[in-house]
Parts: C-alpha cells; structure tokens; sequence
C-alpha cells in the first residue's frame, strides 16, 4: 500500500518557468517531509523539508508547501534550471520516532534549455 | 567524509547464483536502510537496522533475502538463490539516529544495479 503518492511521472518545463511537483500521503501521523533529488547513476540526495509545523519553507529556488488538512505537499522549483533535470521523490515519515521514511515513486523532471 | 559506500556498483548473475551487496555507512550514522528501487515500485524499504540491531524486515520479499549489520560500519544484503525479478537498483542509506529534525535525513550511497539473467 503506496503511503506516500506521486502522480504525474514526468514533467517537462521550459528553462527559467516554474516547476511544480506534487505530493499526497494517507499517513496521518507523518509530521516531517523531505524532497530529494536523484540523478541518473547516483544515489538521491536531500533537497528540502518541512515539517507539519509550517506550511512553507524555501531555499533558494526550492520552495515547498504543505497542506496538512488535505494531506498534500508541493515542490516548487523557480527559476527552472537544465541542471534541475533529474528524478524527484517525495517522503513522509515521523520527526520524533523511528528513521524510517515511505517514498513515492518519484517524477521525472525535464527542463528544456 | 566519504559518504555511504556501496559496492559493487553493478552485478550481473546468472539466476540461482547467490549475490552479496555490501554498505558502509556514514561514520558515526547509527541507523542503516537498505530500498530496492524499480520503475513499478519506486524506492521500496526492505529492512532498516538500529544500532547494528534489525529492526523492521517486513520489507524483505522473500526467504531468499537475508540482511546482516555485523558492526557499525558495515552491512551486507544477500539474495540467494537470485531470480529475474530480483534485478532493480539497491540503494544503501544511512542517518544519525532518531533524534528528531534533520536525524530524518537519510544519506543514500551511489547505489547497485543488479541485473539476474
């Protein structure tokens, strides 16, 4: 059973628009969100987080949103940049807890130059 | 730091040979995590260790999986005996422990591609 659900595999976005990739999760008892990245022939790497306590964190051009009465979470990556291509997953799990996290099963992004 | 260790990067076998993939972790992480990652499934937890310790296998497909964490700084996952559908990527991660805030971030090594033939 998918806890953590990404739609949408792929998205293709025009170098300098925005990027926006969706997240749902049935877990209600996950309070801590992580994006992360995952280029091809390596391992993913932490990209952002947020946890139930906000509804919005940004980095730079990262900014995530989360909507916790509709159990929902989105990334938003502006500026788009060719080196944002990559495979970005979604996970869910519990700031105070066990380290396990649930992914999704990724969305494959494409900035076109 | 060197980051999480994984090798080999890539194996090929034959079905019904066993396979052995090994990790070492971040130095200093106590909590090791072992994702087979398909197209169809996405990045899947077979089994997570605690202070060297399993704590949850109910990821773990089948008999033919077994995990082991003999010390802190390594860990190995076997398949034995291998089949077609065992071949996916096996990534290995790490994380400094259950502390809450950015404890949660787990560190994935480079990854292996299995392929079973």
């Amino acid at each position: 059973d998918q806890q953590v659900k990404q739609n949408s595999p792929s998205l293709s976005v025009q170098e300098g628009r925005i990027s926006i990739l969706n997240c749902d999760y049935t877990n209600s008892m996950f309070d801590y969100f992580l994006w992360y990245k995952k280029y091809p022939a390596e391992g993913p790497t932490f990209l952002i987080s947020i946890s139930s306590i906000k509804d919005k964190n940004e980095d730079g051009r990262f900014t995530v949103f989360l909507n916790k009465s509709a159990k929902h979470l989105s990334l938003h990556i502006v500026p788009s940049q060719p080196g944002d291509s990559a495979v970005y997953f979604c996970a869910a799990g519990l700031l105070y807890g066990n380290n396990r996290l649930a992914f999704g099963k990724g969305n494959q992004v494409v900035v076109i130059p | 730091d060197a980051g999480v260790i994984q090798s080999p990067r890539h194996e090929v076998t034959e079905m019904g040979q066993e396979v052995t993939l090994r990790c070492k972790p971040i130095s200093g992480h106590n909590s090791l995590f072992w994702y087979r990652q398909t197209m169809m499934r996405g990045l899947e937890l077979l089994i997570y260790f605690n202070n060297n310790v399993p704590i949850d296998d109910s990821g773990m497909p089948e008999d033919r999986f077994s995990a082991k964490m003999p010390n802190a700084s390594f860990s190995t996952l076997k398949i034995q005996p291998s089949e077609p559908r065992d071949s996916a990527v096996y990534f290995c991660a790490s994380t400094k422990g259950a502390s809450g805030g950015s404890a949660n971030e787990q560190f994935f090594g480079p990854g292996t591609r299995l392929t079973v033939l």
